[in-house]
This record gives C-alpha cells, sequence and structure tokens, in this order.
C-alpha cells in the first residue's frame, strides 16, 4: 500500500502566488523527498529533508517536516508558469533507505 | 553523461507476448529500480538491485523479472504480458548524498500497452 499520501490531488492557482502541498505518511521515516514531474517526462529530485530536521530551503522552495504528525509539506513561492507539474513526495523507511515510497501526487497549474 | 536511459519509449504488445525492457546507466550506480505508473496510482516499486548480481522484489513484483550483471543495465522482463500491465515504466537508479539519503535519477519512461 502507499506511504505517502498528498493533499490536495490538484491545485490551481495564478502566477505569482504560493503553493502548498502536503504528504502524510505512516511509517517512521530516514527521509522524506520531493519529485517533480512535468507532463509525459521522468521525475526530478527537488529537495531531501532528514528525519531530524524540520524545515529546509532550496531557492522558492520551502519543506517542512513533522514527525510526531507524519506529515510534511512543500511550499513554492513565487509561482512561475514552468512550475506546472505533478509533485510527489517519497519516504525512505528507516530500514533499506535506499527504497523510496511515493506517494500518489499532487497535479500543480499555474495560470499566466 | 547520458543519465539513465531506457528503450523502447512506447510499446504495444497482445496479451501473452513477452518482452524486455531495457535501462542503462551511466553513472556508476550501485543503486537501480524499476517503478510503474498508473493514473492516480503515484508510482509503485517492482524490483530493484543493490549492485551487479543482486536483486530483490519490490511491491508489485508479479509477472515480471529482472537480472543485473552489470552496474550499468537493469533490464525488466514482461513474461507474458497482461492487459493489466497497460503502464508507463520507469527506470531509476541513485546516488548517496553527503550527509545520508539517497537522490533517486530516472529516465524518460517507456509506455506500454497491452491489449
Amino acid at each position: 500500500s502507499q506511504q505517502g499520501e498528498e493533499d490536495p490531488q490538484a491545485l490551481s492557482i495564478q502566477e505569482g502566488e504560493n503553493a502548498t502541498m502536503n504528504c502524510s505518511y505512516k511509517t517512521s521515516i530516514n527521509n522524506l523527498q520531493w519529485y517533480r514531474q512535468n507532463s509525459g517526462r521522468g521525475l526530478v529530485h527537488l529537495i531531501l529533508i532528514r528525519s531530524n530536521e524540520r524545515e529546509k530551503h532550496s531557492g522558492r522552495l520551502r519543506v517542512t517536516l513533522d514527525t510526531s504528525k507524519k506529515s510534511s509539506s512543500l511550499l513554492i513561492t513565487a509561482s512561475r508558469a514552468a512550475d506546472t507539474a505533478s509533485y510527489f513526495c517519497a519516504t525512505a523507511l528507516i530500514q533499506g533507505a535506499q527504497k523510496l515510497v511515493f506517494g500518489q501526487g499532487t497535479r500543480l497549474t499555474i495560470n499566466p | 553523461n547520458a543519465g539513465v536511459t531506457q528503450t523502447p519509449k512506447f510499446q504495444v504488445l497482445k496479451t501473452g507476448q513477452s518482452m524486455t525492457l531495457q535501462c542503462a546507466q551511466d553513472m556508476n550506480h550501485e543503486y537501480m529500480s524499476w517503478y510503474r505508473q498508473d493514473p492516480g496510482m503515484g508510482l509503485r516499486l517492482i524490483h530493484y538491485s543493490v549492485g551487479a548480481g543482486i536483486t530483490d522484489q519490490g511491491e508489485v513484483p508479479n509477472g515480471y523479472n529482472v537480472s543485473r550483471s552489470t552496474t550499468e543495465d537493469f533490464p525488466l522482463r514482461l513474461l507474458s504480458a497482461a492487459p493489466s500491465q497497460t503502464s508507463v515504466y520507469f527506470c531509476a537508479s541513485s546516488r548517496g548524498l553527503a550527509g545520508g539519503g539517497y537522490e533517486q535519477y530516472f529516465g524518460p519512461g517507456t509506455r506500454l500497452t497491452v491489449t
């Protein structure tokens, strides 16, 4: 069964607005990662946050992790049309940290 | 570097046919994996390998075989195709990150239709 569940399943916002996506998971993790998938393409790694970290930044991306609630959020600030894509969270379990379990994804549409 | 390459990009099979999806990486990564992606299901792990000669099952291994004779190549074999195997297949390899954790690099995918 899927480890991660993402919310919302789809999100549509205006260019320049911020986009927030959430991910919840069930079991203890080594780290949590976010990936982006453009239509018809493979996934691209965005950011990794370890279980002992609470917040991480990379450019316009901000990721938070709350291990007590088993949840994470991805914030994209000042969105651009090029951010239109599907975003997936993936959890690496403590045992076998190379194996990732993916959520179902959030489809983000940025309207110009 | 070419990264992770997959062939073919598209394939149509009839029920009962067999075929091999090819995957190769030129980054000298030890860990490789195969996923399938179905609408609304995210990615599900089929098989993975932690190095040449070592493979193991993922979440949905039935109907698929893998082998890993070299670090570079990790082919996925469909033994007897079924319509339920219609999906997009992604191969990935991973590298370790400073401080721990692994980042996965994905190929462009193979879109398979079984009629």
